[in-house]
């Protein structure tokens, strides 16, 4: 069992859409939580970062995360064709030396 | 916030060429750097965790002799790619981190090397 597990898409979602990226953990002692896009040829960019419980919004994205099921969730509202990238979990664990497990991403594609 | 200049962004050279890789933090002092390789369309490798002041550690399988790191303050980490091969030609990527140990990593625009 790989320690950050996403299905590795392409999910197509019609623009205007909620897309919704999903990412497991292993690791119960799972701390801090991120989500990362990355564009083709590009290096990766910080969307969102969750520590608790919950949900966390900005703009139009949102985080969930419940660390009971150890899941991680990422919706996009309103896509745009422009969201079409990798989106990237990452993991970081209390023992990592502050390294990030990452997960392999989601290839998300928004069909105009 | 949390801008991470990285350069150069393209590199072409001829085998045996040393290569070396700057990753700057322009407005946060960085704790700790890391450094990843991507080749096309896998996954981010992480090659090395990097702490101001102290030797970077290392993943298993890569040579620490063939790609050195200097972290020698808190802006500034450099990647050495010492006697290039075509083999390393690769999408090097550093990334740097703010304080405690919960923040996001930021990552810089990476490094496209090529290497003849």
């Amino acid at each position: 069992q790989k320690e950050v597990e996403q299905n590795s898409g392409p999910l197509s979602v019609p623009e205007g859409a909620i897309a919704s990226l999903n990412c497991t953990y292993s690791d119960r002692g799972s701390q801090s939580f991120f989500w990362y896009r990355q564009y083709s040829g590009k290096s990766p960019e910080l969307i969102m970062s969750i520590y608790s419980n919950g949900d966390k919004e900005d703009g139009r994205f949102t985080a969930q995360l419940n660390k009971a099921s150890q899941y991680v969730s990422l919706l996009i509202r309103d896509s745009q064709p422009s969201d079409s990238a990798t989106y990237l979990c990452a993991v970081q664990k209390m023992d990592s030396n502050y390294q990030l497990i990452w997960g392999a991403g989601t290839k998300l594609i928004i069909k105009p | 916030g949390a801008v991470v200049s990285q350069h150069p962004s393209w590199v072409i050279c001829k085998s045996g060429t040393s290569v070396k890789i700057e990753c700057r933090s322009l407005d946060f002092q960085a704790t700790t750097m890391f450094w990843y390789r991507q080749f096309p369309k896998q996954s981010l490798m992480l090659m090395a965790t990097s702490n101001e002041g102290s030797k970077a550690t290392y993943e298993q399988g890569v040579e620490k002799d063939k790609f050195l790191i200097n972290h020698a303050s808190l802006t500034l980490s450099t990647l050495t790619v010492t006697s290039a091969h075509p083999e390393d030609s690769s999408f090097y990527i550093c990334s740097a981190q703010l304080g405690s140990s919960n923040q996001p990593q930021h990552f810089g625009d990476g490094t496209r090397l090529s290497i003849l």
